[in-house]
């Protein structure tokens, strides 16, 4: 069946701008987590979504960056005001239940640069 | 706080031999340890994964182990093979009061020919 894709696969912003990534996660997953990678870093944890309602956002980095998964299917990240460490790749996941030990399948990421 | 340490950074070893991946965690109530494999340019993928009821897990030339006690957890790859060269990330997951999964900065593993 069809994975958690991402688009767009790539983004490239002027500092200042806003951009919105988005995450389909695999059909009928409850919860949904998003990521931000750093080059040659670990993937870590911004925000995490069962169905619709967005219960952890301790990892975003600031209030320039929101998410967003309205009908508790596909979600967006936005982030206001782009500056330049916001460069790196976002990763949206996906799991089958609310339980914390579920397996969790990654998207193919969003690599965002910021000029 | 919260994290988790791995080691090493990087690990270079002949193909045919054995590698040996650690990890550390800090927060006791994690309860779930998945390792991912992440090739070049491509998404993490699950590897294997182990849960704090069990210390032991294989599949095939893949086993992981965990020492809850000392909250350390371990990766071992055998008979390596040049296709298993690629970054590998540990993780623990929940952190207490939240969601958080908690990535390690990761393994870069080279398989020499």
């Amino acid at each position: 069946g069809a994975g958690v894709s991402q688009s767009p696969r790539y983004k490239v912003a002027k500092r200042g701008q806003d951009v919105a990534l988005r995450c389909d996660p695999i059909s009928g997953h409850v919860s949904l987590f998003w990521y931000q990678q750093a080059l040659g870093q670990g993937p870590e944890f911004l925000t995490y979504f069962q169905n619709e309602a967005q219960l952890d956002k301790s990892g975003l980095p600031s209030d320039r960056f929101f998410a967003e998964r309205p009908e508790g299917s596909v979600s967006t990240l936005k982030i206001q005001r782009t500056q330049q460490e916001d460069s790196a790749v976002y990763l949206c996941a996906s799991s089958l239940s609310s339980t914390s030990t579920d397996t969790q399948y990654f998207g193919p990421g969003t690599r965002l640069t910021v000029l | 706080g919260e994290n988790v340490e791995q080691h090493p950074s990087t690990l270079s070893v002949q193909e045919g031999d054995s590698a040996v991946i650690k990890c550390t965690y800090s927060d006791s109530a994690s309860n779930y340890f998945p390792w991912y494999k992440q090739e070049l340019g491509k998404r993490p993928q699950l590897i294997i994964d182990i849960r704090s009821n069990v210390g032991e897990k294989k599949d095939q030339r893949i086993a992981v182990t965990l020492n809850k006690t000392a909250k350390h957890f371990s990766l071992h790859i055998t008979e390596t093979q040049p296709e298993d060269s690629a970054v590998y990330f540990c993780a623990a997951s929940p952190y207490t009061g939240g969601f958080k999964t908690i990535f390690g900065a990761g393994t870069r593993l080279f398989v020499k020919a």
